[in-house]
């Protein structure tokens, strides 16, 4: 398994305050990405990052930011957290595609939800 | 951007029955196709990923077919376990730049498998 871990995997939060969720890797892939998971939506990008301070945005980035400090970490921010932002987020990673052999890897997600 | 369309569910089968989901695609270019499997409360985990026109991926006795003219890539078993309960998700690359890839997502096919 690829060595992907969330943390926190669980937080309830109210309405206004920030969050901030962490995904950290130990293959030092350069390639990051956020997803979150709503029902009938399958998963949506978010932002990602294709290297430290590195970074650009997804499909469903209003509300949120990240940042890349380090090539093994990469943080998920919601400056004022607001009930449509509850979901599931997973982080993933990805090696630069070569000769079309290119995957993403998932980690276990963190469930979020804002009151 | 390119855009994934998947059988809605839910469905239920009896074990040994045999499983099909549909996926088609909308895409610009080539790109990769995939199938992934959510076991409850997990994450996202690669079941099986196809490359090119014709390919066919296949892994823990799923399969799938990268069919061109028909934009589809269904997966497919033959005779499914109760441990086969989990939601599918049929994704596709999808470029964010020349070097960079998104995975875009179908909404997810819940499948429950009854003793």
């Amino acid at each position: 398994d690829a060595g992907i871990t969330q943390s926190p995997r669980h937080k309830v939060t109210e309405t206004g305050t920030p969050v901030t969720l962490r995904c950290h890797q130990t293959e030092n892939h350069r390639y990051m990405y956020w997803y979150r998971q709503d029902p009938g939506h399958g998963l949506r990008l978010i932002h990602y990052s294709y290297g430290v301070k590195d970074t650009d945005k997804g499909e469903v980035s209003d509300g949120y930011s990240v940042s890349r400090s380090k090539t093994e970490d990469f943080l998920l921010t919601l400056e004022s957290a607001t009930s449509s932002q509850t979901s599931v987020y997973f982080c993933a990673i990805s090696a630069p595609p070569k000769q079309g052999a290119y995957e993403q890897f998932f980690g276990p997600g963190t469930r979020l939800t804002v009151l | 951007g390119n855009s994934v369309t998947q059988m809605e569910g839910p469905v239920t089968l009896s074990e040994e029955a045999f499983l099909t989901i549909n996926c088609t695609y909308t895409a610009t270019g080539y790109p990769s196709l995939f199938w992934y499997v959510q076991y409850p409360g997990e994450g996202l985990q690669l079941l099986l990923k196809a490359t090119k026109a014709d390919d066919k991926g296949s892994n823990k006795g799923f399969e799938a077919t990268y069919r061109k003219e028909t934009t589809s890539f269904h997966l497919e078993k033959g005779s499914v376990q109760v441990s086969d309960s989990a939601v599918y998700f049929c994704a596709l690359s999808d470029p964010l730049s020349s070097n960079d890839y998104k995975l875009s997502f179908g909404a997810g096919t819940t499948v429950t498998v009854r003793a």
